[in-house]
């Protein structure tokens, strides 16, 4: 167990929807990543927050958004959802300190179906 | 051009024997670490181990050992003593940089589907 808990673990849905995953990271770590695994394009980095503030972004359509609270759980929002979009999506934390090392911790993911 | 290259999508192993699993990276940034995640039909994404570029020797976990060559922009991972449960993907990835202010992302490979043989 990583420590890092990603609800739900399954999502079906049709094309259109919207829906929001939820991912609380570590307790202590402050930055949060969030990754699309998917058939054809792999493993992407789509977005990264760190202490509640945006800090990089990769492949995210702007379709999709994301955002960390307070309590540094995160939210990645996708909207009007395409077949494309589905994909296991993963969360991952670390502790964003500037060391070397900077092990990244994932959680068990998120399986979006789109029908 | 991809930054990590695994350029085998599968490999079998007989069960007890060694296996070397390939990465190749490509980076300008002097500051970077390699990463090696297994990932069974769980589904989980599993760390294995790590190595900094600026690390002298090769990096070694229990079973698992990365041959790291830095010239030629290698991080191969060696698993010693195939078990029946090493039967999952194996993804190489890099993270650039040390980031600054905590940006530390990772860039996969398309992974490598080890199948260990009884």
């Amino acid at each position: 167990d990583s420590g890092v808990t990603q609800t739900p673990k399954h999502l079906i849905t049709a094309t259109g929807q919207r829906v929001t995953l939820r991912c609380s990271p570590r307790s202590g770590d402050l930055s949060v990543y969030w990754y699309q695994q998917s058939l054809d394009q792999g493993l992407q980095f789509l977005i990264q927050y760190y202490n509640g503030e945006e800090r990089a972004k990769g492949n995210i359509l702007e379709r999709f958004s994301a955002q960390q609270f307070p309590d540094l759980h995160s939210e990645l929002n996708l909207s009007s959802l395409e077949l494309g979009d589905s994909a296991l999506y993963f969360c991952a934390s670390s502790d964003g300190t500037g060391t070397d090392y900077n092990e990244q911790f994932f959680g068990p993911g998120t399986r979006l179906t789109v029908l | 051009a991809q930054k990590i290259t695994q350029t085998q999508p599968g490999m079998f192993v007989q069960e007890k024997e060694a296996v070397t699993l390939d990465c190749t990276y490509d980076t300008s940034d002097p500051s970077y670490g390699l990463f090696w995640y297994k990932q069974p039909s769980s589904g989980e994404m599993i760390f294995l181990i790590y190595q900094g570029s600026y690390d002298q020797q090769n990096a070694t976990e229990g079973r698992y050992s990365l041959n790291f060559q830095k010239a030629r922009k290698s991080a191969n991972l060696v698993i010693s003593a195939s078990q029946l449960g090493d039967s999952a993907m194996y993804f190489c990835a890099m993270r650039e940089g040390l980031g600054g202010a905590g940006s530390y992302q990772l860039t996969f490979g398309k992974g490598t589907k080890l199948s260990v043989i009884p």
